[in-house]
This record gives structure tokens, C-alpha cells and sequence, in this order.
């Protein structure tokens, strides 16, 4: 059973530059949850995809934007890319009715921007 | 969201247990304690939850104090697998909330 694979692994970009990332939820998993992380803090709340719907969204500008599929998979889409937009960003999925409201996450896409 | 309080880092020796603390004082009733951790290059990864009562799982148990502003992380016999962030989180219960991350603790754990 496959978990959670995000897409591509590393990526460069430049300043003003727009990029996308992919996410594939765990088998089973209805709801997908994107994170930033910056070197040295935690992970901080993107916002969350559920029925392809954003359901809920952290404090981040629109300049961040997402999408989820029929299948259950998502996009991240981050525009106008600026130099404090590198870091790692993770895809989470769960189940929102689950029991736990355990998450499950990727190993992240690293994004670096000069 | 109410908040958590955890030492930046904690060290402990190889096959001996590891108590990691942590205070929420400002806890409501309906939050669930949460505990996740993040080894190196890799994403985070749930370790257990509790309520009011302690838990355990394969993985470690969880004390909770009895007015339930701070639990305890408990790892019975560390290894050196086991060094990670541990991120202590409060969830609302049967809320779809994202997760609230703090900077957690870097367990280090010496041979």
C-alpha cells in the first residue's frame, strides 16, 4: 500500500517564477492537507482540500492556490515566487471522518528560490 | 488555537527510556492531545493521541496529567532510530482543523 508520494522531490526556481506540486493521498483517503516548512520551525498550515474544495486555509496570501481532483489527488500552485517561498512543502492526507484524525505525510518537495 | 510549550531539545542515552514534556495550560475539553515526530529528510509522522486517559501504542505511551495541562511522551527503551522533532499538538475534537506545529523538541539520543 503505497502512502503519500508528492512530486518532484527538488526543484530551483527563480524570483517571479510560478511552480506546481503534485500529491498523491494514501489508498483510502478523501481529504489532503498542504504544509510549509521553513528550515528549523515546524510545519505551518497551507490550507485543505476535501470533496475538491478548499475547506479551510492558514494565513498564507493567495499568491498560494490549490486544486483536488475526482481521485483524490492535489496541486499546489505557488505564483510570483519570492526568495521566502523556499522551503519544504508537505502534503498530509487523511480521512476526514477517520477516527483519529491521524495524518499521514509525504517526504515533501524541497523548493529553492534565487 | 491553544497553545503548546516544549523544550528545544532533550538528549538521552541509547536503550534507556525518554520522557518528553510537554504544558498546554490554555487546553479546552474538546482538544485532543496530539504527538508527531519528524526524523531527518523525512515528512512527520503521527506517534499517538490521547483525551484524559493514557495511552499506548507500539510506538510509546502517553501520560496525561490529570487537570490535562501537560502530558508526557514516553519512549520505553530509545534507540538510535528514535532521534526526530517531536511536535506536541492540540486538535479540536471532530474538527477537520490543520495542525498547529510549534518548533517541538530535537531528541538526541547518544550511543
Amino acid at each position: 500500500d503505497a502512502g503519500v508520494t508528492q512530486s518532484p522531490t527538488h526543484l530551483i526556481k527563480t524570483r517571479g517564477q510560478q511552480v506546481t506540486l503534485r500529491c498523491s493521498p494514501k489508498s483510502g483517503h478523501d481529504t489532503v492537507s498542504w504544509y510549509q516548512q521553513a528550515l528549523g520551525q515546524g510545519p505551518q498550515f497551507i490550507f485543505q482540500y476535501y470533496e475538491e474544495e478548499e475547506r479551510q486555509r492558514g494565513n498564507f496570501p493567495d499568491r498560494f492556490s490549490g486544486h483536488q481532483f475526482p481521485n483524490y489527488s492535489s496541486e499546489l500552485n505557488v505564483n510570483a515566487l519570492w526568495l521566502g517561498d523556499s522551503a519544504l512543502y508537505l502534503c498530509a492526507s487523511s480521512q476526514l471522518r477517520g477516527a483519529t484524525g491521524e495524518l499521514f505525510f509525504g517526504e515533501g518537495s524541497r523548493l529553492t528560490v534565487l | 488555537d491553544a497553545k503548546t510549550t516544549q523544550p528545544n531539545s532533550m538528549e538521552s542515552n541509547e536503550e534507556e527510556p525518554v520522557h518528553l514534556p510537554c504544558n498546554h495550560s490554555t487546553i479546552s475539553g474538546t482538544d485532543y492531545i496530539h504527538w508527531y515526530r519528524q526524523l531527518p529528510s523525512q515528512g512527520p509522522e503521527y506517534v499517538i493521541h490521547g483525551l484524559t486517559s493514557n495511552v499506548n501504542n507500539r510506538m510509546a505511551s502517553l501520560a496525561i496529567a490529570e487537570d490535562r495541562k501537560s502530558s508526557t511522551l514516553i519512549l520505553h527503551r530509545a534507540t538510535l532510530r528514535d532521534a526526530a522533532v517531536y511536535y506536541c499538538i492540540l486538535k479540536r475534537r471532530g474538527g477537520a482543523d490543520g495542525l498547529t506545529f510549534g518548533k517541538g523538541t530535537h531528541l538526541i539520543i547518544q550511543p
